[in-house]
């Protein structure tokens, strides 16, 4: 069965400094890769996402990047935080189609 | 462009009441349509979905939805509330340009009373 793991769970960060937040599937291959951010009391938003190796879409002007070196690997980074970094970051995988996507546990990121 | 509007952002039920949690979506292509759930500090579970076929779909946990074409909507319930239903629930439309993307709405965080 597919798996995805998300690391680490929680981060505190202090403003300026540099993040990596990585997410990693199991089970499935050429899988669409996505990063989500859910800020405090407010809904999702779709950050990036990837249908392939070095395939990645921006969806939103930001200070984050993401790039996917593996098939399975997915990763988040910033070279300076900014306090409006700060939220719960969500990964998820999906398969071609109509299929849904699935969630990781989210890593919850605070900017001091 | 798809959206989807969820209407209120807090509902609480009486433990054994019913269920309902409201969505209405736009969208120009028939609509793929989910529910997710999410409980605290952790990342959204499925919880049903609809793609094409029967219009009313079953889920985990008790939970169905209802396909409504001509009202948008495409509403969560549960005939009888359990404690451990209280979580924040998201309804979802998929886009497909490419890799499938999710329309969110602002979820419904269901509070649920002995």
């Amino acid at each position: 069965s597919q798996t995805i793991h998300q690391w680490p769970a929680t981060l505190v960060q202090p403003v300026g400094s540099p993040l990596s937040l990585e997410c990693t599937v199991e089970g499935t291959s050429n899988p669409n890769l996505y990063w989500y951010r859910q800020a405090a009391g407010r809904g999702l938003q779709l950050l990036f996402y990837s249908v392939g190796i070095g395939q990645i879409s921006s969806e939103v002007p930001q200070n984050l990047s993401a790039s996917r070196p593996q098939d399975r690997q997915f990763i988040l980074s910033s070279k300076k935080l900014l306090l409006s970094d700060s939220g719960f970051y969500l990964c998820a995988w999906s398969v071609a189609g109509n299929q849904p996507q699935h969630f990781g546990d989210g890593t919850r990121l605070s900017i001091l | 462009a798809q959206s989807v509007t969820q209407l209120g952002s807090h509902v609480s039920v009486s433990e054994g009441a019913l269920v309902l949690l409201r969505c209405n979506y736009s969208s120009s292509v028939p609509p793929y349509l989910f529910w997710y759930v999410q409980y605290p500090n952790q990342g959204l579970q499925l919880l049903l979905k609809y793609t094409t076929g029967a219009t009313l779909v079953k889920g985990i946990n008790g939970f169905e939805a209802e396909f409504k074409k001509s009202e948008t909507s495409f509403h969560l319930t549960k005939p009888s509330a359990h404690m451990s239903d209280a979580a924040e629930y998201f309804c979802a439309v998929m886009i497909i340009q490419g890799a499938q993307k999710l329309v969110f709405g602002q979820g419904t965080r269901l509070t649920i009373n002995p």
